[in-house]
């Protein structure tokens, strides 16, 4: 079955630090991979989409580029900020499978000042 | 900015005792969802559900659990009779459109704990 595989946690970062967290998947199908965020407190909010091989997406500076050569979905910001500080959970949803996400185990970012 | 809405925020109950944990998805989503995440482990499906009934369910969601729509807002997910691995975070999400495509959008959660 699908599934997706995500760098181990915690990362602990200086403010204005490059940040790469990685992700890679499994399908059976040709899916759109996601990276949702999660604010202390707070429930899951999309973070950047991106639905085809070789698509970027992108959002408060965090990218991602869709690699179906090597199945993965890295996510990087060039400069962290405090408010960064949450949990990131990369996730794949796969066709004909009604919406449904498949998610990594998350992978909690803290920056420090 | 609309949003999906989850009551409790933090139920706990005694083992083997009902709950229910409710959901107000956005007005005008099709689909819903349920997912649990453990402390500590991946996020999870449970189930899917649209036009009033189950889409998919995960093996997670025996026969101890189900949903309802029960007045065209409310999503509500009961568990009959928990136990304590059923302790973990139970989010509620609705999307538009249930393809792969489409943004899915989740509560804040409720916290279930188990004594």
């Amino acid at each position: 079955g699908d599934s997706v595989t995500q760098m181990e946690g915690p990362v602990t970062l200086s403010e204005e630090a490059f940040l790469t967290i990685n992700c890679t998947y499994t399908a059976t199908g040709y899916p759109s991979l996601f990276w949702y965020v999660q604010y202390p407190g707070e429930g899951l909010q999309l973070l950047l989409k991106a639905t085809k091989a070789d698509d970027k997406g992108s959002n408060k500076g965090f990218e991602a580029t869709y690699r179906k050569e090597t199945t993965s979905f890295h996510l990087e910001k060039g400069s962290v900020q405090v408010s960064d500080s949450a949990v990131y959970f990369c996730a794949l949803s796969d066709y004909n499978q009604g919406g449904k996400l498949i998610f990594g185990q998350g992978t909690e970012l803290s920056v420090k000042p | 900015e609309p949003e999906v809405t989850q009551t409790p925020s933090h139920q706990v109950t005694q083992m083997g005792q009902e709950v229910i944990l409710r959901c107000v998805p956005i007005s005008n989503h099709l689909y819903f969802y349920w997912y649990r995440q453990i402390l500590g482990q991946k996020v999870e499906f449970l189930v899917s559900f649209y036009n009033n009934e189950i889409s998919e369910k995960s093996e997670i969601f025996d026969d101890q659990f189900s949903v309802e729509r029960p007045d065209g807002s409310n999503f509500t997910l009961k568990i009959r009779s928990t136990k304590l691995e059923d302790s973990a975070m139970y989010f509620c999400a609705s999307s538009l459109m249930g393809d792969r495509n489409t943004e899915a959008f989740f509560g804040q959660g409720t916290r279930l704990t188990v004594v």
